[in-house]
């Protein structure tokens, strides 16, 4: 079965700072690739995702991620980030076929001043 | 349209109550799933629907726990006999497709007492 490991559970970065949020999967054949955001209090929204081609892939709010298929892994990047991007960050995996996604358990983005 | 809509937002119970959970999903989307959240934990997973079936009922934590879907679109989470472990955010996503992207309602926080 897929799995997904999410390196860092809490990650503290000061305001303007680049930050790398790490997250591999277990090795598959194919697979499609899922960064979602939770900001307090809320739901789970959309990232990016990769499902093909170009394996760097942009989001919104200036987040980018790159696939690298021999590492088993998609970094979530963002050079400066910025005090409202604290929040919670899952990675999520699904391998080919009619199969639900499988989320990690999440990292802890937190900002400071 | 509409984004997953769950509710109550905020259910408070005492232990040993019966609670019913309901998520409305986007409309046309046939796979429906259920999580848990937690106070700094990850997502956990329940269930998944696909239309009304729900193949694997492993992920629910017990026998206390059921959910049903009709219609192919809304669906209720019951918990039984409420328990205070049982407090947490309960998420519910849909998608177009099983393994598609999920769209996340807000969550129902529930406390038992």
């Amino acid at each position: 079965a897929q799995s997904v490991t999410q390196l860092d559970s809490q990650v503290p970065v000061f305001e303007e700072a680049p930050v790398e949020l790490r997250c591999n999967y277990s090795s598959s054949v194919s697979v499609y690739l899922f960064w979602y955001v939770q900001y307090p209090n809320q739901g789970l929204q959309l990232l990016l995702k990769y499902l093909s081609g170009s394996t760097l892939v942009k989001g919104i709010n200036g987040f980018e991620a790159e696939f690298n298929k021999s590492q088993t892994s998609f970094h979530l990047r963002k050079p400066s980030v910025h005090i409202s991007d604290t929040a919670e960050y899952f990675c999520a995996v699904r391998s080919s076929g009619n199969t639900p996604l499988v989320f990690g358990k999440g990292t802890r983005l937190s900002v400071i001043a | 349209g509409a984004g997953v809509s769950q509710s109550p937002s905020n259910k408070v119970t005492e232990k040993g109550k019966d609670v019913e959970l309901r998520c409305d999903p986007i409309s046309g989307h046939t796979a429906l799933y259920w999580y848990r959240q937690s106070l700094g934990q990850g997502l956990e997973f329940l269930i998944y629907f696909q239309g009304n079936s729900a193949p694997d009922k492993s992920g629910l934590p017990s026998d206390r726990f059921s959910a049903e879907r009709t219609g192919g679109s809304v669906s209720t989470l019951t918990i039984q006999r409420t328990q205070q472990e049982d407090s947490a955010v309960y998420l519910c996503a849909s998608s177009l497709a099983l393994g598609d992207e999920q769209f996340f309602g807000p969550g129902t926080r529930l406390t038992v007492l």
